[in-house]
């Protein structure tokens, strides 16, 4: 089945501690993408990329990291998380570079920061 | 700077009623896209838009896109209860590489 897979799906940490959300696709998709998700504001993108070492910063990236080692995976990492970090995130994948056509959305991770 | 807004942001309707949602944009762009999402669900592609005059529709939902105007529209026909959900519309910037969303509209269909 083809799809976009995050793990953990739910994450209650602590300020500081370090983590990673990760995402995978099996659609062969040339890019990849994370969002966050808050009440009120809709998805705001934090980095996306558009093929394997090719990572952009979208419009709120303060605070995470990624990186595009295989064509498949797109981790997520929070060095020092702060309590402003929690929230609902998506990754999400589309077939081409650039955004030309549907984006598929993974299941979503909601992290909590204590 | 690309904003998108979305009008409105709740929307309580009957059974069997016709409304439009807005979806207005600030700097020129030919691509839009409208999603949806259900409680505590992820986010479903409803439709893509990529030129100016286009117009897709499925089953009780059709969407438009006016870059002249830089307004987008989602028209639900004789809505039943089954289309209550948040619809997102999300516009690419002039790169093609990001897409800038509304902050959703959150739609309850009565009985």
């Amino acid at each position: 089945e083809a799809q976009v897979t995050q793990n953990p799906r739910y994450l209650i940490t602590v300020t500081g501690k370090k983590l990673t959300v990760t995402c995978s696709q099996n659609m062969n998709h040339e890019y990849m993408s994370w969002y966050r998700q808050d009440p009120g504001l809709g998805l705001r993108q934090i980095y996306y990329s558009m093929n394997v070492e090719v990572t952009d910063k979208g419009d709120v990236p303060e605070g995470y990291k990624v990186s595009r080692k295989e064509k498949r995976n797109f981790p997520l990492i929070l060095e020092s998380p702060s309590p402003n970090q929690t929230s609902l995130y998506f990754c999400a994948s589309s077939l081409h570079r650039a955004i030309t056509d549907t984006q598929y959305f993974g299941p979503g991770t909601r992290l909590t920061v204590l | 700077e690309l904003k998108v807004e979305q009008n409105p942001l709740f929307l309580s309707m009957q059974e069997g009623k016709n409304y439009t949602i807005y979806c207005n944009y600030s700097t020129t762009s030919d691509r839009l896209y409208w999603y949806r999402q259900d409680p505590g669900k992820s986010l479903e592609s409803l439709f893509v838009l990529l030129s100016n005059g286009a117009v897709k529709q499925e089953g009780r939902l059709m969407a438009s896109l006016d870059t002249k105007a830089r307004l987008s529209t989602l028209h639900i026909t004789a809505a039943v209860h089954d289309l209550s959900a948040t619809y997102f519309c999300a516009v690419a910037t002039d790169s093609n590489y990001q897409l800038i969303w509304g902050a959703g509209t959150k739609l309850i269909i009565k009985p």
